[in-house]
This record gives C-alpha cells, structure tokens and sequence, in this order.
C-alpha cells in the first residue's frame, strides 16, 4: 500500500514548468514526502523531498499543503531528459526504506 | 565518490535453479536495501541490510534471502527461480545515521526466468 495517489501520466511542453501532483490525504505528522523518478532503464534518482516546509534544490521544488495532505513537484523548466516516471512516496519517521506506488509517467515534448 | 553498481547487468536463468546478484554500496554507506521492480510497476522492498544482519523485510517468501559483508557490498539470492521472479533487481544504498534522507540506487540486474 503505496498510501499515495497521483496521475497515470502527465505531458509538458519543453521548457514550460511541470506541475506533478501527490494526494497523502492519511498522512500522520510525522511522515517524510519523497519524490524519486526513475529514467528508462535506469534506476530511481532523489529528487527532493521535505517534512511541512516548501523544498528547493537545484533539481525541483516541493510545495506541500498546509494540511500536508497533498503535495506538488515543481520542475521549473522541463528538459527532454526530464521524461521520466515520477514517484511521491511517504516515508515514516526514523525509516530508510520506501514504498512506491505506480507513480506518474511525464511525457516532454520538443 | 563512487555510486551503487550492480553486476550483472542482466541474467537468464531456468526455473527452479537459483541466482545470485551482487551490488557495492556508494562509499561510506553502511545500509543496503534491496527492491524488486515488475514490468509496469513500481519498485517493491525485498529486505534491508544494516552491519551484516537483516533489519527489515517486505512480503517475499524466504527463498529470497541476503547477506551484507563487512566492507557494506551485499548479495540477494534467490532459491527455487519462479517464472514471477523475472523482474528488475535493484539495491540502494544509505547511511543509517541519516534517516529519511536520500538513497542512492545502483542501474539494476535484469533477470529473466525462462
């Protein structure tokens, strides 16, 4: 149990931001939202992720609800080689491990 | 800094014979955890190793099992190959000290069970 829903898929223009939802609507206080996206045939790559604060790094942003129930990725400008599935993952306090859900597959196009 | 890597890249075997896979941790890593990702699925934990000794398991059977060595590299083996366990292995590496930071996975094994 993924305990996250988001999109199938989304589609992006190049360039143009990218807006990725995640509902956590059971979240406890305590769980960490992950983001991760996976490239073809590769494996998983961090992407951000944060507790109740808004995140930056220099890949995307993390916009959480004030309710932390949601949350949304932000990749200010989307790249061809941002075409990826996309995971929102919640994580317990004091864990390491995580459990994905199907996540959302971006499509970027020129 | 070195990063996680897998070997082999891919793999076919038999059903019913067994297979072993190996992944170096990222330097300094003392966690491994390995995942089991299906075509069209996302990744599912297999176990996790920290200082030699299993410290957690998702839902498969125990023909799955693990061993980390001292210098943090790990082996997933699997007994009895099933046509179900064709999949995507992969391993990630932490440091424990550091919770709910990030992983670092390494590209995966490729394992085809004919």
């Amino acid at each position: 149990d993924a305990k996250t829903t988001q999109p199938n898929s989304m589609e992006s223009n190049e360039e143009e931001p990218v807006h990725l939802p995640c509902n956590h609507s059971t979240i406890s206080g305590t769980d960490y939202i992950h983001w991760y996206r996976q490239l073809p045939s590769q494996g998983p790559e961090y992407v951000i992720h944060g507790l109740t604060s808004n995140v930056n790094n220099r890949m995307a942003s993390l916009a959480i609800a004030e309710d932390r129930k949601s949350s949304t990725l932000i990749l200010h400008r989307a790249t061809l080689r941002d075409a990826a599935v996309y995971y929102c993952i919640r994580q317990a306090s004091g864990y390491s491990t995580l459990t994905f859900g199907k996540g959302t597959m971006l499509l970027v196009s020129p | 800094e070195t990063g996680v890597t897998q070997s082999p890249t891919h793999l076919i075997k038999t059903r019913g014979q067994q297979v072993t896979l190996r992944c170096s941790s990222q330097s300094g890593h003392n966690t491994v955890s390995w995942y089991q990702q299906a075509l069209g699925q996302g990744p599912q934990f297999i176990f996790q190793y920290y200082r030699e000794e299993e410290n957690g398991r998702g839902n498969f059977p125990p023909r799955f099992s693990g061993l980390q060595f001292p210098n943090y590299s790990s082996e997933l083996n699997v007994n009895a190959l099933e046509l179900d366990d064709s999949a995507l292995y992969l391993c990630a590496s932490s440091f424990a000290a550091e919770l709910n930071t990030e992983a670092f996975f390494g590209q995966g094994t490729r394992l085809t069970v004919v």
